[in-house]
């Protein structure tokens, strides 16, 4: 009964290669993320999806596309992947919109991804 | 704009001792903050949150938070470190005003160790 689960939780791969990451929460939130943990830890943001649709989008290159099948489900696909892609990415979610006071984010483990 | 600074990327404390992580943030307008912690292969937890109510937050697992306007600082503390809060903790800022509304920054994160 996992909250927010993603798969795989590792991933490794070459260079060149395209992969996904699947994202998916039972809570009944509207709202998914995706995040990019870098080698320092940082977490940044990537995308945020509220109903299916996008509403962040950060300066991610092009080669990261978000699908949002449904409001479950969240999915990351990379095209081309290149050496600087290895970190962790972690999916959250939320209910409501963020200006609610109360609003706070449910995370999943990680993937955590290595590209050689 | 807006950021944090966890002043320490390692603190070592023993069983039974206090716990102080320390937090600093920046925001241009009045923010909500948070607490996560993160145990090795495991998403975010989230440990507790501020959100303009009061000022001393308490959370899960004994943990707690002052939120102190005139310090920018919303420092965790607990009072007696158990050796399950061994895990990486982040403190994260979340944007209540401008074009970031509802952004999560997270600082680089504090690994706490509990020796016997």
């Amino acid at each position: 009964d996992t909250a927010v689960s993603q798969t795989p939780k590792y991933l490794v791969t070459q260079m060149g290669n395209d992969k996904s990451i699947k994202c998916e929460q039972n809570l009944g939130h509207d709202t998914m993320y995706w995040y990019k943990q870098d080698s320092k830890k940082f977490l940044k943001i990537m995308f945020s999806y509220n109903n299916k649709e996008l509403i962040i989008n950060e300066t991610v290159p092009n080669r990261f596309s978000p699908k949002s099948p449904d409001k479950a489900h969240l999915n990351l696909h990379i095209n081309s992947l290149e050496l600087g892609d290895s970190a962790v990415y972690f999916c959250a979610s939320s209910q409501g919109s963020e200006y609610r006071d109360n609003y706070e984010q449910y995370f999943g483990p990680g993937t955590r991804l290595t590209v050689t | 704009a807006q950021s944090v600074t966890q002043l320490d990327s390692h603190v070592s404390v023993s069983e039974g001792t206090p716990v102080l992580l320390r937090c600093n943030y920046s925001s241009s307008y009045s923010p909500s903050l948070f607490w996560y912690v993160q145990h090795p292969n495991k998403g975010l937890q989230l440990l507790l949150k501020y959100t303009s109510a009061a000022t001393l937050v308490k959370g899960i697992n004994g943990f707690e938070a002052e939120f102190k306007k005139s310090e920018t600082s919303f420092h965790l503390t607990k009072p007696s470190a158990h050796m399950s809060d061994a895990a990486e903790y982040f403190c994260v800022v979340r944007a209540r005003g401008g074009t970031s509304y509802g952004k999560l920054t997270f600082g680089q994160g504090t690994i706490l160790t509990v020796h016997p």
